[in-house]
């Protein structure tokens, strides 16, 4: 199985920052990576598919990049309804794998 | 638009079964693959299942392998599954979810959205 790793596991920041997450994995993944958010005691939400593809309705501060190992997610402008747990996902090859997540929080 | 429900959750003895549902609506659900994903309280998301949108294929994560069953009813629009021989550590919310995949050249993308609301399955003695 492909093993996502993101760091870091959690992050502090405050409204208006530029934050980057990264996701790495086992083995070259390609662009077969995707990107969620998750709220508590919600479902989490897909934000970008395909490793640099916005989901429709996602706004543009969102964004992601790198292929093969190393992938990132990046907001450009941290807003007060960015801050959850976020997820990267591998779906090069089965089972598809999530990273362990990396959780947001207010400075 | 899109919606999924999940249904069938609550609190099972060790050993016991259940059958989860999800309803679809606001999409032609026959043409798409479709998974379960589950989340244990506190942790991270964990894949469980998918199946193709015909369910001529269907994939198993290890740890419910032989266990869990995932199928689907498409006269129905709904994706079921059937969880034997549940066990404490199966304590979750399960979520399903929609797999649009784009296809080209023989590749494919493949993502989760939209997801269900889930439904917590509780197993304990």
């Amino acid at each position: 199985d492909i093993q996502m790793t993101q760091s870091p596991s959690s992050l502090s920041a405050s409204v208006g920052d530029r934050v980057t997450i990264t996701c790495r994995a086992s083995q070259s993944i390609s662009s077969y990576l995707n990107w969620y958010q998750q709220k508590p005691g919600k479902a989490p939400k897909l934000l970008i598919y395909a490793a640099s593809s916005l989901q429709s309705g996602v706004p543009s501060r969102f964004s992601g990049s790198g292929s093969g190992t190393d992938l990132t997610l990046t907001i450009s402008s941290l807003q007060p309804e960015d801050f959850a747990t976020y997820y990267c996902q591998q779906t090069y090859n089965i089972p598809p794998t999530f990273g362990q997540g990396t959780k947001l929080e207010v400075k | 638009q899109v919606q999924l429900v999940e249904s069938g959750g609550g609190v099972v003895q060790p050993g016991r079964s259940l059958r989860l549902s999800c309803a679809a609506s606001g999409f032609t659900f026959s043409s798409y693959g479709m998974h379960w994903v589950r989340q244990a309280p506190g942790k991270g998301l964990e894949w469980m299942a998918t199946i193709s949108y015909d369910g001529s294929y269907k994939y198993y994560a290890d740890s419910v392998k032989g266990r869990f069953t995932i199928s689907r009813d498409n006269s129905k629009n709904t994706l079921y599954l059937q969880m034997n021989s549940l066990r404490t550590e199966d304590t979750a919310v399960y979520y399903c979810a929609k797999d649009p995949a784009i296809c080209s050249a023989g590749t494919c993308y493949n993502w989760f959205d939209p997801w269900g609301q889930g439904t917590l399955v509780t197993v304990s003695s």
